[in-house]
């Protein structure tokens, strides 16, 4: 079984810190992804990765940066966190010859104070 | 754009009600069409896929047609469970910039009731 595993369940920081996400997957997919889940929103695509050293901005970038320095490791880095980003951020993976077969980890919910 | 609009929830059903979960979806071309389940606590699942026009997805009693005159892709099943409760999620793949992104609605979420 795909295995895609996050740092933290549950993280709580301060305005201004600089928070780290880490996701891991155990498939040797090249394709990675971060979201963020909010009520009525649904899931919206923050950064994607289709291999090592690449990223790609997704539909909400904006205060976001990404790592991929291993191929199954992909970052999501909040450079200066603030409180419009607690959510709920969910890591996924995906081989690139099934786009639709999207493996995802349980979730980070991040509060920020 | 490309976007999903699914029904509001919660849904909320007595044990072996039937159950319907309305999508509908905006895209140019014809895009391949999805719904993910997420149970509490976890991380979303592909539940089942329809790739082309009048596929039928399928899977744990679960069922979605691709119909591409009504631009739909409504979740059924005949006899829910408690088990069957989560969040369920439409959702669309698009090409953007060279790559094929997926477009997720908003969720609904279902209780069943024993």
């Amino acid at each position: 079984d795909v295995k895609v595993t996050q740092s933290s369940r549950y993280l709580v920081k301060r305005t201004g810190e600089k928070v780290f996400l880490e996701c891991v997957q155990d498939m040797d997919h090249e394709n990675m992804f971060w979201y963020r889940q909010d009520p009525g929103l649904g899931l919206r695509l923050i950064y994607f990765s289709y291999d090592v050293k690449m990223k790609e901005k997704g539909d909400i970038p904006e205060g976001y940066s990404v790592s991929r320095e291993k191929k199954e490791r992909f970052s999501l880095i909040l450079e200066s966190a603030s409180t419009n980003q607690t959510s709920m951020y969910l890591c996924a993976s995906r081989p690139p010859d099934r786009p639709y077969e999207q493996y995802f980890g349980p979730g980070t919910r991040l509060t920020v104070t | 754009g490309n976007s999903v609009t699914q029904m509001e929830g919660p849904v909320t059903l007595s044990e072996e009600a039937f159950l319907t979960i309305n999508c509908t979806y905006t895209a140019t071309g014809y895009p391949s069409l999805f719904w993910y389940v997420q149970y509490p606590g976890e991380g979303l699942q592909l539940l089942l896929k329809a790739t082309k026009a009048d596929d039928k997805g399928s899977n744990k009693g679960f069922e979605a047609t691709y119909r591409k005159e009504t631009t739909s892709f409504h979740l059924e099943k005949g006899s829910v469970q408690v088990s069957d409760s989560a969040v369920y999620f439409c959702a669309l793949i698009r090409n953007s910039g060279g790559y094929q992104k997926v477009t997720f609605g908003t969720g609904t979420k279902l209780q069943v009731i024993p």
